[in-house]
């Protein structure tokens, strides 16, 4: 059974630096083919795709967001974390941790919501 | 400004059938998988569909997908009011090496 979980703070202020983490069971991230991703939704809005990170380290990021974005993998830990620096109030959302496999998010965490406020 | 376009809404009658739309383009939907997810209200995105038509084990067969070109149709039969939710499609897009999302349909159950 695959579950993840996302983790982090729930309120930062504009020009701070977001950690989210998102903890997993049921599959490990060393596994040929696996990723894990992160997708937000703000408030009343779509889902945006941020960033994705393979088994083999191979990590994508959104276009419009790249120069802010880093995602790193503790396999060890069963962890993948996310950094957005430079938070502004726009990125208020939830944001989700989900797994990738067969070209498909087939399981997605709780979400954790995150204001940009000061 | 989503990369693929859905319909904003859709509506029928409890017992009829509805379909979603969601088109992209050549360097999305034209040459990669689609996966449609259901977000009931308050809840995390669930997926629905994948690699176009299948079902995750689940799944009732009530809900159907098919690509055609650069879209792609979501078909849901024997509409029930738990089936009121947004609906979302999503792909990669090989152009821009991303993943995409269409910006929801959100469907009313009569």
């Amino acid at each position: 059974q695959i579950t993840l979980k996302e983790s982090g703070p729930t309120l930062v202020k504009p020009t701070e630096t977001l950690t989210l983490t998102c903890t997993f069971s049921g599959f490990s991230l060393s596994t040929s083919g696996v990723g894990v991703g992160w997708i937000r939704q703000p408030p009343g809005k779509a889902l945006e795709w941020l960033a994705l990170i393979y088994w083999d380290d191979d990590k994508r990021y959104s276009p419009s967001l790249k120069s802010r974005l880093t995602v790193t993998k503790d396999t060890s830990k069963n962890q993948v974390v996310l950094i957005i620096t430079n938070m502004d109030p726009v990125d208020t959302a939830t944001y989700y941790c989900a797994h990738r496999r067969s070209s498909t998010w087939d399981f997605w965490g709780q979400g954790t919501p995150v204001t940009v406020s000061s | 400004q989503s990369v693929l376009t859905q319909p904003p809404s859709v509506s029928a009658a409890p017992g009829q059938k509805v379909t979603i739309s969601c088109s992209g383009s050549s360097s999305n939907i034209g040459n990669k998988y689609v996966s449609w997810y259901q977000q009931l209200p308050g809840t995390a995105p669930k997926l629905l569909i994948y690699e176009n038509n299948k079902r995750p084990s689940g799944i009732p067969d009530r809900f159907s997908g098919s690509k055609s070109g650069t879209s792609a149709t979501l078909g849901i039969t024997g509409l029930q009011t738990g089936d009121e939710a947004d609906y979302y499609c999503g792909t990669w897009d090989s152009s821009l090496s991303a993943g995409v999302f269409g910006g929801g349909t959100k469907l009313t159950v009569l």
